[in-house]
């Protein structure tokens, strides 16, 4: 079946030094793309979006590439925080729409 | 707005009793859904529902059954609780359920034990 994944199961990362998280999916005809942040016992949070007619979106502190060539889409944080420690979750959703796919998780920490 | 609320927190179940994990939303929002985070996971598309009446399966319904009657509420119920349930639940909503439009907004989860 169609399924996302991430290359990356643990990311350690010194604070102040940037982040990157990856991810690869498999349906080609997903349109759109989340990234969401789960901290400890906490629900995931949205962080940012990105469609498919996109290559780059940025938010604060965070941007999403999307490279639809090869099915790759990756999360950028700048000057990563203690607080970004969490796991991060891409996910996506096909041409049907609402329902979404997700990917099985990064755990970054961030050391101080 | 108290978002999307969860209830029971934590649950600790025999195998074969029932229960219902309640998830009410307040920003009337169309469509809600249940997903289920095993350890280590990401989350599985239990049900979802379009609108109030209105449920459909996920990617694994199976030992699940959810009801709508308000646009609000969207119980979970297990019937026979097995420990292949032990899980983290999490309730989700989103205003029209066209997920390039509108984000899901997710419950704090609930943490269910079988033994």
């Amino acid at each position: 079946g169609e399924s996302v994944g991430l290359h990356l199961p643990t990311l350690s990362v010194q604070e102040g030094d940037n982040s990157i998280i990856n991810c690869a999916y498999s349906n080609s005809a997903s349109d759109y793309f989340i990234w969401y942040k789960q901290e400890s016992g906490k629900g995931p949070q949205f962080i940012i979006d990105i469609r498919s007619n996109m290559d780059k979106r940025q938010g604060q502190r965070v941007t999403v590439l999307l490279n639809k060539t090869v099915k790759h889409l990756s999360l950028q944080i700048a000057a990563t925080q203690p607080g970004d420690s969490a796991v991060y979750f891409c996910a996506e959703s096909g041409a049907a729409g609402n329902k979404l796919t997700f990917g099985g998780g990064t755990r970054v920490l961030v050391k101080p | 707005n108290a978002g999307v609320t969860q209830t029971p927190k934590f649950r600790i179940l025999k195998i074969g009793q029932s229960m219902t994990l309640q998830c009410a939303q307040d920003m009337n929002h169309n469509y809600m859904y249940w997903y289920r985070q095993d350890p280590g996971m990401g989350l599985k598309l239990i049900y979802y529902s379009v609108g109030a009446g209105i449920t459909d399966k996920g990617e694994v319904p199976n030992g699940y059954n959810v009801s709508r009657s308000t646009t609000e509420d969207f119980p979970l119920r297990l019937e026979l609780a097995a420990p292949s349930q032990t899980s983290v639940y999490f309730c989700a909503s989103s205003h029209s359920g066209r997920a390039s439009q509108e984000t899901q907004y997710f419950g704090p989860g609930t943490r269910l034990l079988v033994l």
